[in-house]
């Protein structure tokens, strides 16, 4: 089975530019998370969709940044413009039933490694 | 608020156990989760356990549940030098979807 695949696993981008980050959940699970993982904060739930639908965005930091959910299979976490203070591993998550009652596990990908010079 | 605590460093002798605890404050926490991760890799999930369970056992891991107490162990046995990594401690609460609140991770050196 294909995991969450994410892309691109490495940015190194300037000061003001756009970044785009994508992710594909595993196919049938209808909850996607955007994670941040930072030294000084460590992980933090940005955002989630369920059933393509933004659900909690309480944790994106600012205005800067933009998720999108098109359809069950595809999602875009946007920074613009990009500061060095984004620098971070940016993670997607899916599950099937968003855990909880469920229990049903969510499952991370590789990451994508952003650096704003 | 919700917080969740692990100590930051262990280093152990391979083939001897390791255990790494976490505490949580979230009395209202579902499930508890391990996501290990590896050096410039993504999050691999471990294990988890529903917290009306005490223990829960899974080859070479076994996890502990204190309820009472909040408090929440990994012991890996017979750890080898592959299990050197990041191991983090996550509590998802209940009526919460998917917002798993994590510990700072707890750096696990194996030596050979």
């Amino acid at each position: 089975d294909a995991g969450v695949i994410q892309s691109p696993r490495h940015e190194v981008t300037e000061m003001g530019q756009e970044v785009t980050l994508r992710c594909k959940p595993i196919s049938g699970h209808d909850y996607l998370f955007w994670y941040r993982q930072t030294m000084m904060r460590g992980l933090e739930l940005l955002i989630y969709f369920n059933n393509n639908v933004p659900i909690d965005d309480s944790g994106m930091p600012e205005d800067r940044f933009s998720a999108k959910m098109p359809n069950a299979s595809f999602s875009t976490l946007k920074i613009q413009p990009s500061e060095p203070r984004d620098s971070a591993v940016y993670f997607c998550a899916s599950s099937l039933g968003g855990g909880g009652y469920s229990g049903n596990t969510i499952y991370f990908g590789e990451g994508s490694w952003l650096t704003v010079v | 608020g919700e917080d969740v605590e692990q100590s930051l460093f262990l280093s152990v002798r391979e083939g001897d156990s390791s255990v790494i605890n976490c505490t949580y404050t979230d009395s209202s926490s579902t499930y508890l989760y391990w996501y290990k991760q590896e050096p410039g890799a993504g999050l691999q999930l471990l294990t988890y356990i529903f917290s009306n369970m005490d223990m829960k056992q899974d080859q070479r891991l076994t996890v502990l549940l204190n309820k009472k107490d909040k408090h929440l162990s990994l012991r890996i046995a017979d750890t080898q030098t592959g299990d050197s990594a990041i191991y983090f401690c996550a509590s998802l609460r209940s009526g919460n979807t998917g917002k798993l609140i994590f510990g700072q991770g707890t750096t696990l050196q194996v030596k050979p």
